[in-house]
């Protein structure tokens, strides 16, 4: 079946950084989401990502859709202490399963003031 | 609408127990999904619902567990004779059906942990 790597799986960065993670997949998606999951919480959706190439931004974070449909990244820029949490990376198709998300194995964010 | 409700918020159970978990969606999202997250994992799908018709199961759904959305609103999650291995984090997302809606609300789960 398909399935996502998520790199890293963690980070521990000094406030003010920028952070990168991606995500890789053995198969295409057509779309590509972001969530944020804090402790003892549900997944929060960050970003949805509909097309190839696409470049979406929400406030600090950035995440495009690979133009091979097989990857995706999410930026964060001058972290704060409240992006500690979990993010998970997300791939969806269409057609046999009907939207069911696949989701990374999360990249665990760690931020010192 | 307050987003999807889910309860209980944490569950703790004798192994061979059964145990049942509710979901509420968002009013509007005809569309309702189970997953189930381990420890240190992302969340995986378990089943889903459109309407009240379930359209869709895992192969994590062994034959204790079962699902049912009686009249397309909530939804209901029951796991019977409770194993070790069934200890997780159970997650109840919604959306509207439709490609541009892939936008999943998650519920703040029920943790089961069985003893």
């Amino acid at each position: 079946g398909q399935q996502l790597n998520q790199s890293p799986q963690s980070m521990f960065i000094q406030e003010g950084e920028d952070v990168s993670m991606n995500c890789t997949s053995s198969s295409i998606f057509n779309t590509w989401l972001w969530y944020k999951q804090d402790p003892g919480e549900g997944p929060v959706l960050l970003i949805a990502l509909y097309k190839a190439g696409e470049l979406t931004s929400n406030g600090r974070l950035t995440a495009q859709f690979g133009i091979t449909r097989k990857d995706s990244f999410l930026n964060i820029s001058a972290s704060i202490p409240s992006d500690v949490g979990i993010y998970f990376c997300a791939g969806q198709n269409y057609g046999g399963s009907q939207g069911n998300l696949i989701f990374g194995k999360g990249t665990k964010l760690s931020v010192k003031p | 609408d307050t987003g999807v409700s889910q309860n209980p918020r944490h569950k703790i159970t004798k192994r061979g127990q059964n145990v049942t978990f509710r979901c509420d969606p968002i009013s509007e999202h005809n569309r309702l999904y189970w997953y189930r997250q381990t420890l240190g994992q992302g969340p995986e799908f378990l089943t889903y619902f459109q309407n009240e018709a379930q359209l869709e199961k895992s192969r994590l759904l062994s034959d204790r567990f079962s699902a049912e959305r009686p009249k397309g609103s909530f939804s209901t999650l029951e796991i019977q004779r409770t194993e070790q291995g069934d200890s997780a984090m159970y997650l109840c997302a919604s959306r509207r059906s439709g490609r541009e809606s892939s936008g999943y609300t998650f519920g703040s789960g029920t943790r089961l942990t069985v003893v």
